[in-house]
C-alpha cells in the first residue's frame, strides 16, 4: 500500500536535546512538508521541499532542520534552539509542488519535552 | 489577523442533522479549497477538493465555496457518530511553494 509513514509515533525530549523525526513515502511524490499541530492553532508549515537536496522555510522554522537527500524520505530535526518543541508533528507529501493537487499526510509524532 | 479563520467549536449535533461547517479567508489569491477530516491523535484525511467557486457533492458530503465573500463551507447531510471529528478547511492559491493554509479546525460532536 502506498503511503506516508512517520515514526515514532510518541516522542519524548529532555531539555538540551536534539531529536529526529521521520518521514517516509512511497508515492514517488516531488513535494515534501512538515507541519505543527497546537491545540486552537491549526497547521503551521515548518519546512518543504519540492525536489530532492532542495528544501525551503516555512512560517516557523526556527529551532527546526531538516534535510531531503532521497526523493522518499524528508526527516525532521527539532533542536535545542526551539523553545516550544511539546507539539504534534504532520509530514505531507504531494504529487508536484507546483500543481494544486491535494496533499497527503502521515499520522503524525507526538513530542513531549520532559 | 488570521489568513483564513475558522470556528474552533466544539460543535455537538444529534445524529440524523445537517451540519454546516464554515471557513472565511482574507487571501484573495486563494483559488483551491479543501475539508481535511481529523480524528483524534491521527493525520488529517482528505474529504473534499474544490475550485474556485461554486458547490461539489460527495454522498453525504456538500463543499461551498463563495470567492465574492471569501467564505467556504462544507455541509454534511444525515450526520453519524462516526462522523465525530475535528474538521479543517486548508487552502492554496497560485504561489511559488504552493503549500496549504489551514484553518485552525472545528471539532464536531454527532451524539448517537
Amino acid at each position: 500500500d502506498g503511503g506516508i509513514t512517520q515514526s515514532p509515533k510518541y516522542l519524548f525530549r529532555k531539555e538540551g536535546q536534539n531529536v529526529t523525526l521521520s518521514c517516509e513515502q512511497n508515492l514517488n511524490h516531488d513535494a515534501m512538508y512538515w507541519y505543527r499541530q497546537d491545540p486552537g492553532q491549526g497547521l503551521r508549515l515548518i519546512y518543504y521541499s519540492q525536489i530532492v537536496n532542495d528544501f525551503q522555510k516555512g512560517d516557523i522554522a526556527e529551532g527546526y532542520s531538516v534535510s531531503r537527500e532521497k526523493k522518499e524520505s524528508f526527516p525532521l530535526t527539532v533542536t535545542s534552539a526551539q523553545k516550544n518543541p511539546t507539539a504534534f508533528y504532520l509530514c505531507a507529501s504531494k504529487e508536484r509542488a507546483v500543481m494544486n493537487t491535494e496533499a497527503f499526510f502521515g499520522q503524525g509524532t507526538r513530542l513531549t519535552v520532559v | 489577523q488570521k489568513e483564513v479563520e475558522q470556528d474552533p467549536g466544539p460543535l455537538s449535533v444529534p445524529e440524523g442533522a445537517i451540519v454546516s461547517l464554515n471557513c472565511t479567508y482574507s487571501n484573495s489569491a486563494f483559488q483551491y479549497f479543501m475539508w481535511y477530516r481529523q480524528y483524534s491523535r491521527k493525520g488529517p484525511e482528505l474529504l473534499m477538493y474544490t475550485y474556485s467557486s461554486g458547490n461539489k457533492e460527495d454522498g453525504r458530503f456538500t463543499a461551498q465555496v463563495d470567492k465574492s465573500s471569501k467564505y467556504i463551507s462544507l455541509f454534511i447531510r444525515d450526520s453519524q457518530p462516526s462522523d465525530s471529528a475535528t474538521y479543517l478547511c486548508a487552502m492554496s492559491g497560485d504561489t511559488g511553494r504552493r503549500a496549504l493554509t489551514f484553518g485552525s479546525g472545528t471539532r464536531l460532536q454527532v451524539q448517537p
